[in-house]
């Protein structure tokens, strides 16, 4: 089945530890995007990519760092510079253009 | 500004009740419309979307939404609520760049 596979589901991390989020898609979407979800505040942009060795901030980048090598692959990079990074992650893929996303069952990181 | 607005953050309705979710949108010009719905602890599923035609729209589980111009609206409805219902619904615009309400978050009653 197609579709878009986020891990770790769940990921505990110490103050200064930076982490990498994998995200994995087998739609063959050429976009992708990581979003940030706190309560009550909706799904915040963080980095996305329209192609490969391509990306661009979003709203809330500062702390982050992806890569797109791989057409498939957008992980992304919690550094020890994101202030606040204890949140609920989700990866997105959409075809380029129509702006339906489809999304990744997500990956809740809780710094220690 | 380009915006999505939900105006109700919660919303509790009794099982078998009909349901209307409110989105409010401001572009520029029409936008591409979704609704995603989100249970806790997992990602969002798009219920439906709307680009253009017509201004009726069915989705799945029972979901439909009715765009109206005229009011910039873009309202989630459902005839009957089932318990299963219970989740966070989202309503997006997209005109290039994706923009997301802040959620509504629905608690159905026994």
């Amino acid at each position: 089945d197609g579709g878009i596979t986020q891990s770790p589901k769940y990921l505990f991390r110490k103050e200064g530890q930076n982490v990498t989020l994998s995200c994995e898609q087998n739609l063959n979407h050429d976009a992708m995007y990581w979003y940030r979800q706190d309560p009550g505040q909706g799904l915040r942009l963080i980095y996305y990519s329209q192609i490969v060795n391509d990306f661009q901030k979003g709203d809330i980048a500062e702390g982050y760092s992806v890569s797109r090598e791989k057409k498939e692959s957008f992980p992304l990079t919690v550094t020890s510079a994101q202030k606040n990074p204890t949140a609920f992650y989700l990866c997105a893929s959409s075809v380029q253009g129509n702006g339906e996303l489809f999304f990744g069952e997500g990956s809740r990181l809780t710094v220690l | 500004a380009q915006s999505v607005t939900q105006p109700d953050i919660h919303i509790t309705v009794s099982e078998g009740a009909s349901l209307e979710l409110r989105c409010n949108y401001s572009y520029g010009a029409t936008p591409y419309l979704f609704w995603y719905v989100q249970s806790p602890g997992q990602g969002l599923q798009l219920l439906l979307k709307y680009f253009s035609g017509d201004t009726l729209v069915q989705g799945i589980k029972g979901f439909e939404a009715e765009f109206k111009r005229s009011q910039s609206s873009f309202n989630l409805r459902k005839p009957s609520v089932h318990w299963s219902d219970a989740a966070e619904y989202f309503c997006v615009g997209s005109q290039g760049n994706l923009i997301f309400g802040k959620g509504t978050k629905l608690s159905v009653k026994p």
